[in-house]
């Protein structure tokens, strides 16, 4: 069936290094996509979006790249810090817009090494 | 920054007890969901609402699980009776529906922090 997965379920980095995490989706009509970031105890927390007709976007220490020929998407954090120690989600929407639906992947847990 | 807001924060029952949560979405969001995370695990939707209808409550287990928003604002999820297994947290999101603000879109979720369910 559809599904968004991740590749790697635990990513330890040290501070200082920059950080990818990869998702991988199935589903070549989703046209829209978002990385969040979970810390322990907390409901997720929007880091990027991006839309399909784009293969990169900048945020601030974060970039989200797109490659819709093999349906990969990572996000890049840049000087990873000891504050972004979380899991991290990528989402789609399925290729269906405005039904205001998301499939979540099951997360990758990044651990930054001081 | 308007936030969701949630609670209680923390709910510890025994089991089949009955259970409620609260939210309140960022004001002039129509669209609110409930989901459900198992610790480690993914997130569930289990029911969206656009205003006050249910848009989509099929993973809902509806034997147990009710959910409301009478005026279109906050929400309420109950649990009835409690199980053992539905020990997890329970997560409410809203967003904005097509239209609403030009340039975004309506699958950007806005999460509260969640109510942490422990059944005994």
């Amino acid at each position: 069936g559809e599904s968004v997965g991740l590749h790697l379920p635990t990513l330890s980095v040290q501070e200082g290094d920059n950080s990818i995490i990869n998702c991988a989706y199935s589903n070549s009509a989703s046209d829209y996509f978002i990385w969040y970031k979970q810390e322990s105890g907390k409901g997720p927390q929007f880091i990027i979006d991006i839309r399909s007709n784009m293969d990169k976007r900048q945020g601030q220490r974060v970039t989200v790249l797109l490659n819709k020929t093999v349906k990969h998407l990572s996000l890049q954090i840049a000087a990873t810090q000891p504050g972004d120690s979380a899991v991290y989600f990528c989402a789609e929407n399925m290729g269906s817009s405005n039904t205001g639906k998301l499939i979540f992947g099951q997360g990758t847990t990044l651990q930054v090494k001081p | 920054e308007a936030e969701v807001a949630q609670s209680p924060r923390y709910k510890i029952t025994e089991k089949s007890q009955a259970v409620a949560f609260w939210c309140d979405p960022i004001s002039g969001h129509a669209t609110l969901y409930w989901y459900r995370q198992i610790l480690g695990q993914g997130l569930e939707l289990l029911v969206q609402f656009q205003d006050e209808s249910v848009v989509d409550d099929s993973q809902l287990p509806k034997d147990r699980f009710s959910a409301e928003r009478l005026k279109g604002v906050d929400s309420t999820l109950k649990i009835q009776p409690a199980e053992l297994g539905d020990s997890a947290m329970y997560l409410c999101a809203s967003s904005l529906v097509p239209g609403q603000a030009k340039g975004e879109r309506n699958e950007k979720l806005f999460f509260g922090s969640g109510t942490q369910l422990s059944v005994l």
